[in-house]
């Protein structure tokens, strides 16, 4: 998986509750995403990041945050999760802007909402 | 608003045959690619094709774009048991933040 680890793997929360999924990289690319995956959907893109302390809105992210302070790490928040926010979420890196713009994915963390 | 369509959405041949799946896309882009996901697992790349490109291969795949009728088509040829996946198609737009929007992909099985 590129050297992309993310953490937790799996996760089952309570709606209401605060969750923050972790990206972690070791390959210093520049670019880093967050996607989910729904059946019937493929996978969306909901925040990305550019730099450290640089990121922008996909096309799914109300409801969540993210932040980046170091290249190598990326945090999903959801604030207050909701039964909606039940998926499988997926961590990429990649080296866009470079001539390089093959995305790598990380195994994916599943996250459920009761 | 998804970018691809994926047609079909589910495949089921024997191996060796040659399988086809097709995507469409709606707005101009930069470049299209292709990935591939084992079942639990991350999508692994498979090939990426440019806007001024019309066909492009890679071991046992072919992949051709045509940006007139913005669509896009995956041949595998010799099929294995190791295809069985969802393969997906991702379109990139704007040149340098590499926003792909995914296809909603199609499930492959090879039966042997």
């Amino acid at each position: 998986d590129a050297g992309i680890t993310q953490s937790p793997r799996h996760k089952v929360t309570e709606t209401g509750t605060p969750v923050t999924l972790r990206c972690h990289q070791t390959e210093n690319h520049r670019y880093m995403y967050w996607y989910r995956q729904d059946p019937g959907h493929g996978l969306r893109l909901i925040h990305y990041s550019y730099g450290v302390k640089d990121t922008d809105k996909g096309e799914v992210s109300d409801g969540y945050s993210v932040s980046r302070s170091k290249t190598e790490d990326f945090l999903l928040t959801l604030e207050s999760a909701t039964s909606s926010q039940t998926s499988v979420y997926f961590c990429a890196i990649s080296l866009a802007g470079t001539g390089e713009e093959t995305q790598y994915f990380g195994p994916g963390t599943r996250l459920l909402v009761l | 608003s998804q970018q691809g369509e994926e047609d079909p959405q589910a495949l089921s041949i024997q191996e060796g045959e040659n399988a086809t799946m097709n995507c469409s896309y709606k707005t101009s882009i930069n470049n299209l690619q292709w990935y591939r996901q084992n079942s639990g697992r991350g999508l692994v790349h498979l090939i990426l094709i440019r806007s001024n490109e019309r066909e492009k291969h890679s071991g046992r795949l072919r992949v051709t774009l045509d940006t007139s009728k913005k669509s896009s088509s995956l041949l595998i040829t010799a099929s294995r048991a190791a295809d069985t996946a969802s393969y997906f198609c991702a379109t990139d737009s704007i040149q340098g933040a590499q926003k792909l929007v995914f296809g909603q992909g199609t499930r492959l099985t090879i039966n042997p």
